[in-house]
C-alpha cells in the first residue's frame, strides 16, 4: 500500500518568514495530492490541493509543488501570520482513498 | 460548517457498552469514510463507503462496525472496546470521482474506561 512520509515534524519559524513542508510518497499510482490544516481542537480543513498533471498551485499566501518523478511534494506558506501556526497534513489519493502524512505542527512565533 | 456532521461531539463508554457514532453529510457527496485520529497514527483510515460498497483497513478489529444506510449517513458501532481505542473519531465525505476532495466532521472524542 502507499506510504507517505511527512517532514518536518515540528517546525517554528518568525512571523513573516517562509515555511515549507515536505512529503514523500511511494505509489507512483498516486495522482491526488491535498493539504489540510488542522486548528487545535478543529477538524481539518483542506487548504490545497493539486493533480497529477500540474506541478504548481499557488493560492495567496500557500503554494504546493509537485514532483511526480521524484515522488514529492511541498507546502510553501510565505510571509507567516499568527493564525497559521496549526498541524498541517500532507496526503496522496489515487481509487478511493486518501492516505495522510503523519503531520507538522507549524508555530509562528512573534 | 463543512456540512459533515458528527454525533456526538464527546463520548465516554466502559469497556462493556455498546454505542454507535453518527455522521451525516449536506453536500451532495458519494463517498464517507471513518479516520481514526491519534497520537501514534495521526488520521489513519478506517472504513470507506463509495457507491454503496464497502472499503476496508483490514487491520481495524472487528469491535468496529460500520454501516452506511445511504449516501448521506454513515454510522459505527462500537462494542466491547479497549482503552487504546481512546482516541479521535473523524467522518468524512466526498464525491466518487478524482478530485476526491475529502470535507471532515468535527469529530467525536471517545474515551473508553
Amino acid at each position: 500500500g502507499e506510504n507517505v512520509e511527512q517532514h518536518p515534524s515540528t517546525l517554528s519559524v518568525q512571523e513573516g518568514d517562509s515555511a515549507v513542508i515536505k512529503c514523500t510518497y511511494s505509489d507512483s499510482a498516486s495522482n491526488y495530492f491535498p493539504w489540510y490544516k488542522q486548528e487545535l481542537g478543529k477538524r481539518p480543513q483542506l487548504i490545497i490541493d493539486i493533480r497529477s498533471n500540474v506541478g504548481e498551485k499557488k493560492d495567496q499566501r500557500i503554494a504546493v509543488t509537485l514532483n511526480k518523478t521524484a515522488k514529492h511534494f511541498s507546502l510553501h506558506i510565505t510571509e507567516t501570520q499568527p493564525e497559521d501556526s496549526a498541524v498541517y497534513f500532507c496526503a496522496t489519493g489515487g481509487g478511493n482513498k486518501l492516505t495522510f502524512g503523519t503531520g507538522t505542527q507549524l508555530k509562528v512565533e512573534l | 460548517e463543512t456540512g459533515v456532521t458528527q454525533t456526538p461531539r464527546h463520548l465516554v463508554m466502559g469497556m462493556t457498552n455498546k454505542k454507535s457514532l453518527k455522521c451525516e453529510q449536506h453536500l451532495g457527496h458519494n463517498a464517507m469514510y471513518w479516520y481514526k485520529q491519534s497520537a501514534k497514527k495521526p488520521l489513519e483510515l478506517m472504513f470507506v463507503y463509495s457507491l454503496e460498497e464497502r472499503v476496508e483497513n483490514n487491520s481495524v478489529p472487528s469491535r468496529f462496525s460500520p454501516e452506511c444506510p445511504n449516501s448521506s449517513h454513515l454510522f459505527l458501532h462500537l462494542h466491547t472496546l479497549q482503552p487504546e481505542d481512546s482516541a479521535l473519531y473523524l467522518c468524512a465525505s466526498s464525491q466518487d470521482r478524482a478530485p476526491r476532495r475529502a470535507f471532515f466532521g468535527q469529530g467525536t472524542r471517545l474515551t473508553v474506561v
